[in-house]
């Protein structure tokens, strides 16, 4: 197993900002996701972060308000950008070891970001 | 219709209870079905994963999959107060991508 550490653990933030989330992960992994979990909603994919390339972005996300990093196998960012109260939400980063099936994914504890 | 289908509780039950969490989906190119458990303020942590029609057991949890009625359930026998957490069921159809339902609360009460 993984284990996947965040920070910031949450924050407080206005509207109009940005702010860059860290996942650091304590072994190499081949995938890295990030994820948005809102209340009374599923958890959704935001995108795949890619090691050396761009990340690879779901429906309805962007790499404008969602900037990806990733510069090794066991660390990336998240920047949510221009932020507004609706991108007040649970940010979840998780790893895979493996490149092939994804069902084996470790979770870190989430950021939680409060927009004013 | 959703993907998904997901009771998001709460569902209260005694210790010592069994308990049955369900899920339905739409899609049947859906190929491997996880449960994972999120306490508060936690992150999911992976309980059990399948790939094939029938049960799976794992301690006192057993995943079972019908992928003809396209239902998942995970059963807890004997539960105890630490497994109040929120279940989720996950499904992947292909590479890398999960596609998880809302999650449904569980609360045991001593």
């Amino acid at each position: 197993s993984a284990v996947i550490s965040q920070k910031p653990s949450r924050d407080i933030c206005q509207r109009g900002t940005s702010l860059t989330i860290q996942c650091q992960v304590d072994s190499q992994v081949t995938m890295m996701f990030w994820y948005r979990q809102q209340p009374g909603q599923s958890l959704t994919l935001i995108a795949t972060a890619n090691q050396g390339s761009e990340a690879t972005y779901e429906s309805g996300f962007v790499i404008d308000k969602f900037p990806i990093s990733r510069p090794n196998l066991t660390f990336s960012t998240l920047t949510v950008s221009n932020m507004s109260p609706e991108d007040s939400s649970i940010y979840l980063c998780s790893a895979s070891p493996t490149a092939i099936f994804s069902y084996e994914q470790y979770f870190g504890p989430g950021t939680r970001l409060t927009v004013t | 219709q959703k993907e998904v289908e997901q009771d998001p509780g709460p569902l209260s039950v005694p210790e010592g209870a069994i308990v049955s969490l369900n899920c339905t989906y739409s899609n049947s190119a859906f190929q491997y079905f996880m449960w994972y458990r999120q306490y508060s303020r936690k992150g999911p942590e992976l309980l059990m994963y399948t790939y094939s029609s029938g049960n799976k057991e794992d301690g006192r949890f057993t995943a079972q999959v019908d992928k003809s009625s396209k239902y998942i359930s995970l059963f807890i026998r004997d539960s105890q107060p630490s497994d109040s957490a929120t279940y989720l069921c996950a499904l992947l159809s292909g590479y890398s991508t999960l596609t998880f339902g809302k999650g449904t609360m569980l609360l045991v009460s001593p």
